[in-house]
């Protein structure tokens, strides 16, 4: 079974704090992505990434940015968190064979106080 | 550019009751589209999809057509189970094009199923 991790499912950060939120998958996928979670907004695409060392911008990136060093991990990094960054983040993965099927990890909910 | 919008939530069931959950879209060329559910303190999970216009997916009893002629993929289930109680999402995206492999979903729909 593919499998899709994130380092945590909750965090508490502070305004202003830099914030790493981190995504692995196992099954070689060269596609991740990372969304947010809103009540009434479903998901929303931040930044996705088809290779390593490749970025590209999705439909709300500001305030974020990402990194992928190597295939199978894909980071989040939140430069100085803001209030309005408490959501639910989801990561996800699908190989270039079928590219509608992503997979996704269980998230982290992420509190900023 | 694309969306996709669906029925305002939550919807109540009792068990064995029939489940819709509407779902349109606007779209700028031809997306494949997809249904996906996500079950309580989990990620989400592709439950179906159809990739042109006219094809049923389906899925543990649920169902959806891609009708291309009024853009809607409405979900059905003709006997739903406490077990269906869960998050689902409207989703589409494109084989090709520099859209490829981007999925854009609905806002979501809080499906609670009562024994």
């Amino acid at each position: 079974d593919v499998k899709v991790t994130q380092s945590s499912r909750y965090l508490v950060k502070r305004t202003g704090e830099k914030v790493f939120l981190e995504c692995v998958q196992d099954m070689d996928h060269e596609n991740m992505f990372w969304y947010r979670q809103d009540p009434g907004l479903g998901l929303r695409l931040i930044y996705f990434s088809y290779d390593v060392k490749m970025k590209e911008k999705g439909d709300i990136p500001e305030g974020y940015s990402v990194s992928r060093e190597k295939k199978e991990r894909f980071s989040l990094i939140l430069e100085s968190a803001s209030t309005n960054q408490t959501s639910m983040y989801l990561c996800a993965s699908t190989p270039v064979g079928t590219p509608y099927e992503q997979y996704f990890g269980p998230g982290t909910r992420l509190t900023v106080t | 550019g694309d969306s996709v919008t669906q029925m305002e939530g939550p919807v109540t069931l009792s068990e064995e009751a029939f489940l819709t959950i509407n779902c349109t879209y606007t779209a700028t060329g031809y997306p494949s589209l997809f249904w996906y559910v996500q079950y309580p303190g989990e990620g989400l999970q592709l439950l179906l999809k159809a990739t042109k216009a006219d094809d049923k997916g389906s899925n543990k009893g649920f169902e959806a057509t891609y009708r291309k002629e009024t853009t809607s993929f409405h979900l059905e289930k003709g006997s739903v189970q406490v077990s269906d109680s869960a998050v689902y999402f409207c989703a589409l995206s494109y084989a090709g094009g520099t859209s490829y492999g981007k999925l854009t979903f609905g806002q979501g729909t809080i499906l609670t199923v009562h024994p």
